[in-house]
């Protein structure tokens, strides 16, 4: 048991439609990141939220859109997506925030499998 | 450019033999994490490693950061059709918010 949850597991979407992922932590940490892992690519870090605050967004179109209402929640907004998104869409945690003074460790949610038409 | 080089990419091996996956980079890291990943699931944590030189044990699998905290590797003994999985390797620098990863090993190991 990790202590991260995701929902939904799987999600067929058309590129018109709008739809959001959800992640939700239950170990009281403080940073929360979402990261896109498609087939034969190394994990792609997207956003980075620590205490509700985003600190990094890494290159995202803005199609992803993410929100965090407060520490222990994390979406991402899904709008007008390319078959090219499809991918397993990966939330972690962490107590602290990576790159912190005291080195930190990062659980993983099992994912969102994401299937764009 | 792609700051943690996992080694090999993939491997097949049969049950009971031994394998050593790498973890290389030019940077410093501040800890150096190792995970295990089953298809359509998320990376499971296997260990957390802090200090250059540490050496950590879990059951078959050891695990060793670099003096210099550059590198890491996982070793496995014995290994087990339950050992397959896509393995890897991420770490963090002081002054960045973020965790490099690395381009993952695939194991598969033959009963």
């Amino acid at each position: 048991e990790t202590g991260v949850t995701q929902t939904p597991r799987h999600l067929v979407m058309g590129m018109t439609n709008k739809k959001s992922l959800k992640c939700e932590q239950h170990l009281g940490h403080n940073a929360m990141y979402w990261y896109k892992q498609s087939a034969k690519k190394p994990l792609e870090l997207m956003f980075v939220y620590s205490l509700e605050e985003r600190v990094e967004n890494n290159s995202v179109p803005s199609r992803f859109s993410p929100e965090c209402p407060n520490s222990s929640h994390l979406f991402l907004h899904l709008h007008t997506l390319q078959p090219e998104d499809s991918a397993l869409y990966l939330c972690a945690s962490s107590l602290r925030l990576a790159g912190s003074v005291k080195p930190d460790t990062q659980y993983f949610g099992p994912g969102t499998r994401l299937t764009v038409l | 450019t792609q700051l943690l080089e996992q080694s090999p990419q993939f491997l097949s091996i049969q049950e009971g033999e031994n394998l050593t996956v790498y973890c290389n980079s030019s940077s410093v890291f501040s800890s150096l994490q190792w995970y295990r990943q089953e298809p359509g699931e998320g990376p499971v944590l296997l260990v957390t490693v802090v200090t250059g030189g540490e050496v950590k044990k879990l059951k078959r699998l050891t695990f060793q950061f670099g003096d210099a905290r550059k590198d890491s590797s996982l070793h496995i003994t014995a290994a087990q059709p339950g050992d397959t999985g896509l393995y890897l390797c991420a770490g963090d620098r002081a002054g960045t918010y973020k965790y490099i990863f690395g381009t993952g090993t695939r194991l598969k190991v033959l009963a």
